[in-house]
């Protein structure tokens, strides 16, 4: 079946800092992805969709100057997260459309700011 | 209102029971309905896909689908302990995207 995957699975930064996470489709071409933030004991919060070879297009009250997302080929996207800060400390998963409308999931990148 | 919305539970079961969870959604120009299982600490992971009204079989789960009252369910027969997790309904918006409800957490008891 269609493989999402994401690197790195968990990474500690210094507040300031800036991190990168990639997500990449393994078996299949992507023109879109969509990435996706949840904090502790809420649902997934849709933050921006990626677009091979155009810019990403943003949720209402989602920063993209703080969330740089590039999705340079079919198999890559990368979200960075600027000037990351304590509250930024979430768990951000990456997905991918399939077949019909079927999107599938990365296995995540848990992220902590300190 | 939210556009899904589940019951936040916990739903608890007794082993081999059948698990009944509900979603219920507020845009009646929905088409596509999907629900993802979430182990705690892990991604979602899809497992049932509808898009007609009616019922969808697959191995012990059913996913039920009902466009006029805008209610989307899943059935989990024979319900073992490896099923304990959170399911989230998912409607497939424009630009697919797609809206997830908070999701129900399940219980599976021995």
């Amino acid at each position: 079946g269609a493989v999402v995957s994401q690197h790195p699975s968990w990474v500690i930064c210094k507040s300031g800092t800036s991190v990168k996470i990639e997500c990449r489709s393994l078996d299949f071409q992507a023109t879109t992805m969509f990435w996706y933030r949840q904090f502790p004991k809420q649902s997934l919060m849709l933050m921006a969709t990626s677009n091979e070879g155009s810019k990403a297009t943003y949720e209402q009250g989602v920063e993209k100057d703080k969330f740089l997302i590039n999705h340079a080929s079919l198999t890559l996207s990368t979200l960075t997260v600027t000037s990351a800060h304590p509250e930024d400390s979430s768990f951000y998963i990456c997905s991918a459309p399939v077949k019909l409308y079927e999107q599938y999931f990365g296995p995540g990148t848990r992220l902590t700011v300190t | 209102q939210k556009e899904v919305e589940q019951n936040s539970g916990p739903l608890s079961v007794p082993e081999g029971a059948i698990a009944s969870l509900n979603c219920t959604y507020s845009d009646r120009g929905s088409q596509s309905f999907f629900w993802y299982r979430q182990y705690s600490g892990k991604s979602p992971e899809l497992i049932m896909s509808i898009y007609s009204n009616g019922d969808k079989e697959d191995g012990r789960f059913t996913a039920q689908l009902n466009k006029a009252s805008q209610y989307v369910s899943l059935l989990i027969r024979d319900s073992q302990p490896s099923d304990s997790a959170t399911y989230l309904c998912a409607v497939k918006g424009g630009g697919n995207k797609l809206t997830f409800g908070t999701g129900t957490q399940l219980k599976v008891e021995l």
